[in-house]
């Protein structure tokens, strides 16, 4: 079954509007999630390292202000885009790091109008 | 800047029929090597993987060989079933430290399988 869920899978919004996606590590503790994004027809781009209790790292190019993650438990990451812009509109997939494992979850596609 | 690259976006293969599909990197920090099928829309599904003290691991119908001095891998299938029919992700990490887990991902190999 599957290690690690994310809410919602799809989700439409408009411009200027913000949006939160969930992700849930399923049956486990996850003290490290990765957010990472793929726009059509791109690689998967990792965004940034979610730390259980504390400050997410970002990646280069990625604004931290605009992307906000939460990691408030061992089982959730929260990733907020804020202010979200067509440009935003991505497929948007965490993974969960479990010991040496990574396990990625289902994807949340964003489509901004 | 690619730092690892999937030069065919595509490739075809009769059912029974071996597929190779090809990864090349350019940072040699990597130290972890890593292939995943996704399907559209969903999260990438891991396969197999291979560290950089060995040459070739096999599980299965799926064999990955590392070239460490060319910088290049491959995955092998076979024999090829409609059903592995997908986008393959190669991708590449370090080991330890900071850098476990934070892969870097090729730009994908769209296989299909074809009866």
């Amino acid at each position: 079954g599957a290690v690690v869920s994310q809410h919602p899978s799809w989700v439409i919004c408009k411009s200027g509007t913000s949006v939160k996606i969930e992700c849930r590590s399923l049956d486990f503790q996850a003290t490290t999630m990765f957010w990472y994004r793929q726009f059509p027809k791109q690689s998967l781009m990792l965004m940034a390292t979610s730390n259980e209790g504390s400050k997410a790292t970002y990646e280069q190019g990625v604004e931290k202000d605009k992307f906000l993650i939460n990691h408030a438990s061992l089982t959730l990451s929260t990733l907020t885009v804020t202010s979200a812009h067509p440009e935003d509109s991505s497929f948007y997939i965490c993974s969960a790091l479990i010991g040496t494992a990574l396990f990625f979850g289902p994807g949340t596609r964003l489509t901004v109008l | 800047d690619q730092q690892v690259k999937q030069n065919s976006p595509s490739l075809s293969v009769q059912e029974g029929r071996i597929s190779i599909l090809n990864c090349d990197y350019t940072n040699s920090m990597f130290d972890y090597f890593l292939w995943y099928k996704k399907y559209p829309a969903e999260g990438p599904t891991f396969l197999i993987s291979i560290s950089s003290i060995k040459d070739k691991n096999e599980d299965g119908r799926f064999t990955v060989f590392l070239n460490k001095s060319a910088k290049h891998l491959s995955l092998h299938i076979v024999p090829s079933q409609p059903g592995d029919s997908a986008v393959y992700f190669c991708a590449a990490s370090g080991v330890g430290g900071t850098s476990y887990g934070k892969l870097t991902f090729g730009q994908g190999t769209i296989l299909t399988v074809h009866p």
